[in-house]
């Protein structure tokens, strides 16, 4: 079964860090680049940031963008984003996508999702 | 703001057809790039519904299509059942923004 299981969320204040990770399984991990997706509560869906399959591009949102690090280990089969000077506005469920499509990494659409997992960034 | 607009919420009676609507601009749907649809079932991590403009993953009925004109695209629910009541997002990549993008939601009613 392909699966991809997010944790690390919690609670933390506001200038704090937190490592969010996705462990997949039933796939050939190296074969796909990976999406950060968060949503806030009861609002829509915002995407955080991607990297290739062999982490040789890494891609932000601009309201991420110095802040967050996203990266993977292909051995371990495990996906991580490192959020650092955490704001209250990135409280949220983050979901870790897995990439497919053919047509090159703009043209990527998310066909594996883990379950999300939760930060809430509060004093 | 969604770069990608879409109606806040659509609904329909058992049976009945509707469609959502995905409006972009020449930066995303109308710069060919490819929109893909998700629904998300409350409480629920997002499901992909189609890709790449009209193509359905294995599993996903065939009551379920979408398309793709200029800068705008569209998903058609038909024979709708009470289990598509969820929220539907449509996605693209955006060439100014640089970034991949999705539709602000639509609610989908089941009457």
């Amino acid at each position: 079964e392909v699966r991809l299981v997010e944790s690390g969320g919690g609670l933390v204040k506001p200038g704090g860090s937190l490592r969010l990770s996705c462990g997949a399984s039933g796939f050939t991990f190296s074969d796909h680049g990976m999406v950060w997706v968060r949503q806030t509560p009861g609002k829509g869906l915002e995407w955080v940031s991607s990297i290739t399959s062999r982490s040789n591009s890494k891609y932000y949102a601009d309201s991420v963008k110095g802040r967050f690090t996203i990266s993977r280990d292909n051995a371990k089969n495990s996906l991580s984003l490192q959020m650092n000077s955490l704001r209250a506005e990135d409280t949220a469920v983050y979901f870790c996508a897995r990439a497919a499509g053919s047509d090159g990494f703009y043209y990527i659409y998310m066909d594996v999702w883990g379950k999300g997992t939760t930060v809430t960034v509060s004093s | 703001q969604s770069v990608l607009t879409q109606p806040p919420s659509v609904s329909g009676a058992p049976g009945q057809r509707v469609t959502i609507s995905c409006t972009g601009s020449s930066s995303n749907i109308g710069a060919d790039f490819h929109v893909h649809w998700y629904q998300q079932l409350p409480g629920t991590a997002p499901k992909l519904l189609t890709y790449a403009n009209s193509n359905r993953p294995s599993g996903v009925p065939d009551r379920f299509s979408a398309s793709k004109s200029g800068s705008s695209a569209s998903l058609a629910i038909t024979g709708l059942q009470a289990e598509d009541e969820a929220d539907y997002y449509c996605q693209s990549y955006d060439s100014s923004l640089n970034t991949w993008v999705f539709g602000g939601g639509t609610k989908l009613t089941v009457l």
